[in-house]
């Protein structure tokens, strides 16, 4: 079967340092993306795993553990305009899995 | 270079109704994805059409349903519209399928309201 965890809620103080952890279970698993949606806003691509280990972009940056079916996010020097939803979208069987995502809020 | 493009933005209909929802890719994208997305449930995939052909579906009903054009264009149709259709309905495109690393592009949406 298929499933997906990651915290519905998060929240983090301007300036912090916070982790948004996944869980997965997925057939044919190939990979892990991350999605940021903005309230009222379209999904954006953030990052993609597709091997174990750390994959850094600026401020983001994502980890991939194959064998423990685990990734997350982790978000440096949080700014207010992060505040949004992330989405960890495991691919798997053709198909990409999305889920309730988990909502970060920034405390100024 | 053009974004994706869903038309209409805003819809709203009645029970029992029926509805199509358009998609345009991005120009040389050949993959388009349907998903639903609510409060509730979060980001559900509907199904995904490559080469106008429908390479994968989601667990939802039957009244759901879609097909792509020859230019890629997709369409999305809802028959026998319920309540709980309500939701915003989001198309994305990316280059080609099962290529995580190339980025689905997702449009604005469709919102639908079901009265």
């Amino acid at each position: 079967g298929q499933s997906l965890e990651q915290p519905s809620e998060v929240t983090a103080v301007e300036g912090a340092i916070v982790q948004i952890n996944c869980t997965y279970q997925t057939s044919g698993f190939y990979g892990l993306s991350w999605y940021q949606q903005h309230d009222g806003g379209a999904p954006t691509f953030l990052s993609y795993n597709g091997l174990d280990g750390l994959e850094e972009t600026g401020r983001f940056s994502s980890f991939l553990s194959r064998s423990d079916s685990y990734g997350y996010l982790l978000l440096q020097e949080l700014q207010m305009k992060d505040s949004a939803s992330y989405f960890c979208a495991p691919g798997g069987d053709d198909k990409i899995i999305f889920g309730k995502g988990t909502r970060l809020h920034i405390l100024p | 270079k053009a974004g994706v493009t869903q038309t209409p933005r805003y819809l709203i209909k009645t029970r029992g109704q029926q509805v199509t929802l358009s998609c345009s890719p991005i120009s040389g994208h050949r993959s388009v994805s349907w998903y639903q997305q609510t409060p509730g449930q979060g980001l559900q995939f509907l199904f995904e059409y490559f080469s106008e052909t429908q390479r994968n579906k989601g667990n939802f009903p039957g009244r759901f349903s879609g097909r792509q054009f020859s230019n890629s264009r997709s369409e999305m149709n809802v028959s026998t519209l319920e309540l709980g259709d309500s939701a915003l309905y989001l198309c994305a495109s990316s280059l080609d399928l099962r290529v995580l690393d190339q980025p689905q592009h997702f449009g604005d949406g469709t919102r639908l309201s079901i009265l």
